[in-house]
């Protein structure tokens, strides 16, 4: 089976910089991806990883090592409104299925 | 982004009767859609992966006669709940993948909230 792990729960301030790592043990990897929720909302993608390395959109980036299994992402100049929860996803099955992680709960304070 | 639309976004349904939810592809076909149950405070749990025109596959600990999930065609998918209990009551979302190519990115419906009274 697949588990991923993420921190519960993270606090920062607005404009700060934040990560927020993602460790994870599965096999037929093929990706990992982040999405964002907002409480009572559905999980919007952000980024998606499938070789090592950085992907950077935006203010948001996010890492991978495979041979870790492990990732994050990365928000810049954090906002009242990236207060969500955050979960990480390993793609399996050629990219088909998602496994959530435990998502991290992002509070950002003035 | 492609759309996918989930109907009902919330219902309340009376313990013992039947839900059905239902999850469109609005600009897009999808040969697989995938559901999720998400409880308050916790993470997105599969359910069952739908493939068009043919039989769901359902996770480990899904009951497959309780949640009924058909894939009549390529751009709608539903789930029944049936003979719903108040343990039932969660956040159902769906989720789906276009047939073009390596898609990396999964669309997701807006969700639905089910209260089992």
């Amino acid at each position: 089976g697949q588990s991923l792990e993420q921190p519960s729960e993270v606090t920062a301030v607005e404009g700060a910089i934040v990560q927020i790592n993602c460790t994870y043990q599965t096999s037929g990897f093929y990706g990992l991806s982040w999405y964002q929720q907002h409480d009572g909302g559905a999980p919007t993608f952000l980024s998606y990883n499938a070789l090592d390395g950085l992907e950077e959109t935006g203010r948001f980036s996010s890492f991978l090592s495979r041979s870790d299994s492990y990732g994050y992402l990365l928000l810049q100049e954090l906002q009242m409104k990236d207060s969500a929860s955050y979960f990480c996803a390993v793609a399996t099955g050629g990219g088909n299925k998602l496994t959530f992680g435990t998502g991290t709960q992002l509070k950002v304070e003035l | 982004g492609a759309v996918v639309s989930q109907h009902p976004s919330w219902v309340i349904c009376k313990s013992g009767t039947s839900v059905k939810i239902e999850c469109r592809s609005l600009d897009f076909q999808a040969t697989t859609m995938f559901w999720y149950r998400q409880f308050p405070k916790q993470s997105l749990m599969l359910m069952a992966t739908s493939n068009e025109g043919s039989k769901a596959t359902y996770e480990q600990g899904v009951e497959k006669d309780k949640f009924l999930i058909n894939h009549a065609s390529l751009t709608l998918s539903t789930l029944t709940v049936t003979s719903a209990h108040p343990e039932d009551s969660s956040f159902y979302i769906c989720s789906a993948r276009s047939v073009r190519g390596q898609d990396t990115e999964a669309f997701f419906g807006q969700g639905t909230r089910l209260t089992v009274v």
